[in-house]
């Protein structure tokens, strides 16, 4: 089993639908969580960081279930520039360096 | 944030031929990290480098095949060695933001392609 899993998608939705994103994890011991984006032919970029209270930016709201170990990314009133790559990543810091794990990527086409 | 450069941005290489790829930080960081992602596939870790210490490399992955060099604060190298045609891929440098809660800053990656 992938230590980080997401939905494969892919999601073709039309603009202005609302769309999301699911991601587990395994190992329990992961402290940090991210949402990150990835456009097509170049390097992933963070969107928002993802806390147990849940937060929220503007069209975008992230949850984390600690106790099911559960991420999900939630996207409203999509857009066409919303269209990429959504992945989710998990850091644990079991040395002085950490490692964040990535999972496969979600990806998002907003249609007209 | 951190302003992160790589180069090449992308080439295009022999089979047995060695290709070394070069990333700039514009501030001193104490971990950078580099990734690979194959064509349609996730980010996966290569090994950590850290400066005045041997890299870390994660299993699958071996200091002869992916030497890594990290002379100072803002620099390091990754070389790949020795490249077959399943090298091809995109190789991302990456450090991880001050305080170390684990959110990452990518270079432009370097898009590799071995014939």
């Amino acid at each position: 089993r992938k230590e980080v899993e997401q939905d494969p998608g892919p999601f073709n939705v039309p603009e202005g639908a609302t769309v999301a994103f699911n991601c587990t994890y395994s190992n329990s011991a992961s402290q940090s969580f991210f949402w990150y984006r990835q456009d097509c032919r170049k390097e992933p970029k963070l969107l928002m960081s993802v806390y147990s209270s849940g937060n929220e930016d503007g069209r975008f709201t992230a949850q984390l279930n600690r106790a099911s170990q559960y991420i999900s990314l939630l996207i409203r009133d999509s857009k066409l520039s919303d269209s990429a790559t959504y992945l989710c990543v998990v850091f644990r810091r079991n040395t002085n360096a950490g490692k964040s794990t990535f999972g496969d990527g979600t990806t998002l086409t907003v249609k007209p | 944030s951190a302003v992160i450069s790589q180069k090449p941005s992308r080439d295009i290489c022999q089979r047995g031929t060695s290709l070394t790829i070069q990333c700039q930080v514009d501030s001193q960081v104490t971990m950078m990290f580099w990734y690979r992602q194959q064509p349609g596939q996730s980010l996966t870790l290569i090994a950590t480098a850290n400066q005045g210490s041997e890299a870390t490399y994660e299993s699958g992955f071996v200091i002869d095949k992916f030497p890594i060099s990290r002379p100072n604060l803002t620099f390091s190298t990754l070389t790949v060695s020795n490249m077959s045609p399943e090298d091809s891929s995109i190789y991302l440098c990456s450090v991880v933001k001050q305080g170390n809660t684990g959110e990452l800053f990518f270079g432009e990656g370097s898009r590799l392609t071995v014939l």
